[in-house]
This record gives C-alpha cells, structure tokens and sequence, in this order.
C-alpha cells in the first residue's frame, strides 16, 4: 500500500471557524492532490502541488488555500467552514503527471459543518 | 465542459458478468482509469487504457474506443467482494483527471 495518511479522519466543526486538514506521505512522490467526494458528483479537484511551495488551483478552490513546505506533507486550510464544504476529502499522490501515472490515495477525511 | 457519464447503479448476481459502460467528452485525451472504491473506503487503481481495444486483468477487463468516448469495465465470475462504487476518470490534456460520479455495483447471491 501506498505510505499516504490523512488526518483527522472524522471531524466536525462549526460553520465559521477555519479548519485544517492534513495529507502525509512516504512516498517522495512530486504531485499531491487534494478532491471531494460528494454524492451524485464524481471527485472534484480542489488544489494540487508539483513539489514544495508550488500549488495550482483546480474546478472548486474557492473557500480553500493549501500549503506545502515539505515534500511529504500537503495542508488543506478551509478559511471560514461553510456547511457546504461538508464532503469527504481524500488526499491523492502521483509520482509524475505522465499518462499512465496511477492516483494512489489516502483514507480521506469526513468533515461535517454544522 | 468536460463530461464523463456512467450508469448510478447496477444490480447483478453472484457468478455472473456485468459491464459498466462510461462515455465522455472532454478536453484532450490522454488515458482512461476505472477504480473501485469499497463504501468508507478509497478508491483503488484497477485499470488503464489509451489505446482502443481491450485490456484484460484476472477476472476484471477493460475495454476503450477513443472515437466513440467510450468505454467499459467487464467484471466476470462476480463475487460478492465485486460490491462497491466503480469510478471511470480520464487524464484530459492539462494530464488533470476528471472522474466520472461512479457506478455501484450491487451483487445479489
């Protein structure tokens, strides 16, 4: 299995406070991702990175900034939680952005706003 | 936009075979993935195709045709372990996956 730890696994929070989520890895793989999983949609990209300190945005980055300062850890920071960022969140690695690069993910996060 | 399209759900029978089709449209194409993901689980890498024709794996195969936008995961000899969320994602030309909303798979005995 591929080294990738999210933590929390479960949390819930009030809508307003910032929250933070974290993807490790052991992987020393470049890329790292972070989506959502919500029903009736398929995962949707929320930021990714490239290596340290370089993230892009993907298709639903508003209300979320990220960080990475080292290779192995990637942040997910929810600035203000609304109660429509209740989601799963999985963490996802690649070791390059060739073709047929495989996703290995992580055991993601269920986040609840109330 | 970019669209990927798969049936919701699927119901079949211990023993039997089943197909999950997946159509899409998006922008570029470089490669089509299908996951399984297990309820409360995450998603497992099963297969890859970027060249059409069929590509087979044990009791699981998939096949691609670029000109249609389409393809399909062939599950044989199910067993009820097969139950779970079949995920079909293409690698479009930004080498982004986008990921279709997953098809569950139902296995009665």
């Amino acid at each position: 299995d591929a080294g990738i730890t999210q933590s929390p696994r479960h949390k819930v929070t009030e809508t307003g406070t910032p929250v933070t989520l974290r993807c490790h890895q052991t992987e020393n793989h470049r890329y790292m991702y972070w989506y959502r999983q919500d029903p009736g949609h398929g995962l949707r990209l929320i930021h990714y990175s490239y290596g340290v300190k370089d993230t892009d945005k993907g298709e639903v980055s508003d209300g979320y900034s990220v960080s990475r300062s080292k290779t192995e850890d990637f942040l997910l920071t929810l600035e203000s939680a609304t109660s429509s960022q209740t989601s799963v969140y999985f963490c996802a690695i690649t070791e390059g952005q060739e073709p047929n690069t495989e996703a290995f993910f992580g055991q993601g996060t269920r986040l609840t706003v109330v | 936009g970019q669209n990927i399209d798969q049936p919701t759900e699927m119901t079949a029978t211990e023993g039997a075979i089943v197909q999950i089709n997946c159509t899409y449209q998006t922008s570029g194409f470089n490669g089509l993935f299908w996951y399984q993901q297990h309820a409360g689980e995450a998603p497992t890498f099963l297969s890859y195709n970027v060249l059409d024709g069929l590509e087979e794996k044990g009791r699981f195969s998939s096949f691609l045709s670029r000109s249609k936008g389409y393809s399909y995961l062939l599950l044989k000899e199910l067993q009820m372990k097969d139950s779970a969320s079949y995920l079909c994602a293409v690698r479009d030309s930004n080498y982004q996956l986008i990921w279709g909303a997953g098809t569950k798979l139902i296995i009665k005995p």
